[in-house]
């Protein structure tokens, strides 16, 4: 178990750029969630997959916004025609359902800058 | 999900135990109290969950009151490793996609 991994780790851009951030599972968790994070609050839920499916999007998550999890396995958040307002913690997070509830595993997020 | 409060700050002295409350009025009755925390700069990690009784685990211990109104997560030795920020959230427990509402959390700063 070697935990969930995300890369970049920063990444620092133009506006109206496009940007992609890749997040590794833990191996055989079926549940990737993608959260937003700006200074001083909570993480804020954007999206999340069972295996390839998208089951449920944020209303936060603009038309720029779109993620894909091709294989049930990695899964990648694009960011098209990056704003000021982009500028965040993007934490992802797996899970594996264990008896009647599941305990979330986060990695340590892709901090991007939009300049 | 209910909605939780929580302190937005909190001091403890190493050594010491630290008792963060939350009060989650509107919680429902198949609802979880779960609790996460998140040292600067890394992701938020899981620290321990519960619906009616009381739970103990190698981080902490969750004090559930009878009427689930409101619950305690007890770290029973700070340590200046502890120093993060700690969320109480509520959801529902059956298969509910794992998805969670984070609030602003309490900031628990340990000192020496």
């Amino acid at each position: 178990d070697t935990g969930v991994s995300q890369d970049p780790r920063h990444k620092i851009t133009k506006r109206g750029q496009n940007v992609t951030f890749r997040c590794d599972p833990i191996s055989e968790h079926n549940r990737l969630y993608w959260y937003r994070q700006t200074l001083g609050q909570g993480p804020e839920f954007l999206t999340y997959f069972q295996n390839e499916a998208q089951l449920e999007k944020s209303r936060l998550l603009s038309d720029r916004f779109s993620a894909e999890r091709p294989k049930g396995s990695f899964s990648t958040l694009e960011i098209q025609r990056t704003e000021q307002g982009d500028s965040a913690m993007y934490l992802c997070a797996s899970s594996r359902r264990r008896g009647g509830n599941t305990e979330a595993f986060f990695g340590q997020g892709t901090r991007l800058t939009v300049v | 999900d209910a909605k939780t409060t929580q302190p937005p700050s909190m001091d403890c002295a190493e050594g010491r135990a630290a008792n963060l409350p939350c009060n989650h009025s509107t919680i429902s009755g198949n609802e979880y109290v779960y609790w996460y925390r998140q040292i600067h700069s890394q992701g938020p990690q899981y620290i321990i969950h519960g619906l009616k009784n009381n739970e103990t685990n190698e981080m902490a211990s969750l004090i559930i009151t009878e009427d689930r109104k409101s619950s305690t997560l007890i770290l029973p030795h700070a340590t200046l490793r502890d120093t993060a920020v700690y969320y109480c959230i509520v959801r529902v427990g059956s298969d509910s996609w794992g998805k969670l509402q984070f609030g602003a959390g309490t900031q628990v700063v340990v000192t020496p």
